[in-house]
């Protein structure tokens, strides 16, 4: 089955509105990434983070590594938030493992 | 921050053509990486690349698929001879730098007619 599960597949809010994205992973961790991928395809790298909590402007990154589970926060949601959100395993074979996606859209 | 750069952003071809894509890693960084992404669907790891040599490859890499960064300049894919379900986007990445992060370059979308 899937290495790395995101939920949810999508998710519509009015701006100003909060987002919690989770990610849960099956086998071991060295590192998790979240990625943002704009609607032209283009990624961007939001955190690197393995474990515990990182913040970063209106996202905080949450990985929980005897849980399986890795979440980003977005806070006061704007529509330039929308995109897919991606996030990435790496289990120790220098290779990252991408869910499918959560696709983001917020409208004003 | 750190940047790949992807040349060309969009390549057409012929099915049976060969193409190459082109990658600039960020300089000081030492991992290479091909990942495919066909429209809409997920970002699946095609191969990895470390001091000259392939270290793993998922069975997405074809026996059509080689890769190779000679004298330290492009990072390159090549698909010899392309086949229509090779279209998608191609992304390079690499990493190496502190806290091991991959960047992504921003793709080249390959149409194969």
């Amino acid at each position: 089955g899937q290495q790395v599960q995101q939920s949810p597949a999508s998710l519509v809010l009015q701006e100003g509105e909060n987002a919690e994205l989770q990610c849960n992973f099956s086998t071991s961790l060295n590192s998790m990434q979240w990625f943002y991928q704009r609607p032209g395809g283009s990624l961007v790298s939001l955190f690197y983070n393995p474990s515990g909590t990182k913040h970063s402007g209106r996202l905080t990154s949450t990985t929980v590594i005897k849980e399986r589970r890795s979440s980003l926060h977005i806070s006061s949601s704007q529509t330039t938030d929308s995109g897919t959100y991606l996030c990435a395993l790496e289990g120790g074979s220098a290779k990252l493992i991408f869910g499918e996606g959560t696709k983001l859209t917020v409208s004003s | 921050g750190p940047k790949v750069l992807q040349i060309p952003s969009h390549q057409i071809i012929d099915m049976g053509q060969m193409v190459t894509l082109n990658c600039d890693p960020v300089s000081n960084h030492l991992y290479f990486y091909w990942y495919k992404q066909i429209l809409g669907q997920q970002m699946e790891f095609l191969v990895n690349f470390y001091n000259g040599k392939v270290m793993e490859k998922s069975k997405l890499f074809k026996d059509q698929f080689s890769v190779e960064r000679p004298d330290g300049s492009y990072f390159t894919l090549k698909i010899q001879p392309t086949a229509l379900e090779d279209s998608a986007v191609y992304f390079c990445a690499s990493s190496g730098g502190q806290e091991n992060t991959l960047y992504f370059g921003a793709g080249t979308r390959l149409s194969v007619l």
